[in-house]
């Protein structure tokens, strides 16, 4: 059975801390893996989009890494921000379908 | 380009009746996937259609069905709602099956 855990399930730091989310799936058999951020009660967005065949991806502050022969995938938040506050989502894209885990919830604190 | 959008944004149906929830995806993208957020979890995947045929298929009972249209817009459908069924329906599209996905802002539906 294709299952998703993200540790940890909330998470609460001062501003300008970095900071990592941890993602682990029990089918290593994916195409790529997606992180997204949700704000309450809206869409997903998407923060990065990591390839099966890459170790790392990047955007801004954001770092993405895979590990798939382990079922790993971290994201590292740097110097976050009030701002970055929001539930963040990880999902392995197994072709037919998205595995999302339960997310972590961020606050980051003034 | 516009994003993904969907109709309507929210909606309140009695148990056992019966709602449609619509889809427009990115333009030039022929995948569409439906997914189910209840409060407090990740997104749980219902249906992926391709080029308008099902290609996936989650574990959701039968009053689940979808469909793809020729411009690739979907619709989903659910029969004889349960409170259950409440939640926030997401829809996503992609160019294809294993490509980056994009997802819409999602349809409320509240089952009373």
């Amino acid at each position: 059975k294709q299952e998703v855990t993200q540790i940890p399930a909330a998470l609460s730091v001062p501003e300008g801390e970095n900071l990592v989310l941890n993602c682990s799936f029990t089918d290593s058999a994916i195409y790529n893996l997606q992180w997204f951020r949700q704000d309450p009660g809206k869409g997903l967005t998407s923060l990065l989009l990591i390839q099966s065949s890459q170790r790392e991806q990047t955007s801004g502050r954001l770092n993405a890494s895979l590990d798939k022969s382990s079922g790993r995938s971290t994201l590292y938040i740097a110097a976050s921000q009030p701002g970055d506050s929001a539930t963040y989502l990880c999902a392995p894209n197994y072709g037919q379908n998205f595995v999302f885990g339960p997310g972590t919830r961020l606050s980051v604190l003034p | 380009d516009a994003g993904v959008t969907q109709s309507p944004t929210h909606l309140i149906k009695t148990r056992g009746q019966q709602v449609t929830l619509r889809c427009s995806p990115i333009s030039g993208h022929k995948s569409v996937s439906w997914y189910q957020q209840v409060l407090g979890q990740g997104p749980q995947f219902i249906f992926q259609y391709y080029e308008k045929e099902e290609r996936g298929r989650g574990n959701f009972p039968d009053r689940f069905s979808a469909r793809q249209f020729p411009n690739y817009s979907s619709e989903l459908n659910v029969n004889a709602l349960l409170l259950g069924d409440s939640a926030l329906y997401l829809c996503a599209s992609s160019p294809d099956r294993a490509y980056e996905q994009y997802f819409g802002p999602g349809t409320r539906l509240t089952v009373t």
